[in-house]
């Protein structure tokens, strides 16, 4: 099956610092999207990306889809304390009859102030 | 706007006992409807979704169960739950176009005993 590889699997960064974290793919998406999750809570949409090689911006975060379609990019650029929580990254393979996402592990964010 | 709300919040269960957490979708029609397990703050593994009323299809073996009664419902339900089944369980939507971001809803935290 699709498998996803998210990493790093944790940060601890500095408030003020930029991050970036990736996702690669054994299989090729058709779309990619991004969520936070804070603790507790279900994960919330961040970008979704539908086009290899496009790059969408939400506020401090760009996401980019890889132009291969196997990997995605998230960054985010200076890190305040509401960045902490944990990043997914998900990705759909369009197949017939496909409804599913394929989620990474995650990525656990900590910012220090 | 679509709002997607699960029931309960936080479960206290001792083993053996039945479960059922309901999620229920307002603001849109005919949605695809999704269950994930989330253990240990990280990972989503699907366990059922559902692209219409009555229609489940199961991801994984195990004793839980999924139904779909009406069109903006889906619960999930246990005869007799394990200490394995404890976890955070997630609710999420989606719509049946080719865009299919998945929308997920707040969560139940469930503690087997």
């Amino acid at each position: 099956g699709q498998q996803l590889n998210q990493s790093p699997q944790s940060m601890f960064i500095q408030e003020g610092e930029d991050v970036s974290m990736n996702c690669t793919s054994s299989s090729i998406f058709n779309t990619w999207l991004w969520y936070k999750q804070d603790p507790g809570e279900g994960p919330v949409l961040l970008i979704a990306l539908y086009k290899a090689g496009e790059l969408t911006s939400n506020g401090r975060l760009t996401a980019q889809f890889g132009i291969t379609r196997k990997d995605s990019f998230l960054n985010i650029s200076a890190s305040i304390p509401s960045d902490v929580g944990i990043y997914f990254c998900a990705g759909r393979y369009s197949g017939a009859g496909s409804y599913q996402l394929t989620f990474g592990k995650g990525t656990k964010l900590s910012v220090i102030p | 706007s679509q709002t997607i709300h699960q029931w309960p919040a936080t479960l206290v269960q001792p083993v053996g006992s039945p479960l059922s957490l309901e999620c229920t979708v307002e603001g849109t029609s005919n949605p695809n409807l999704y269950w994930y397990r989330q253990a240990a703050g990280r990972g989503l593994q699907l366990l059922f979704y559902s692209v219409g009323i009555g229609q489940i299809s199961s991801e994984v073996p195990q004793n839980l169960s999924a139904s779909r009664p009406q069109d903006r419902q889906f619960i999930l339900s246990s005869k007799k739950l394990l200490l394995s089944d404890s976890g955070f369980y997630l609710c999420a939507w989606s719509g049946h176009g080719g865009r299919e971001t998945q929308y997920f809803g707040p969560g139940t935290r469930l503690l087997v005993l």
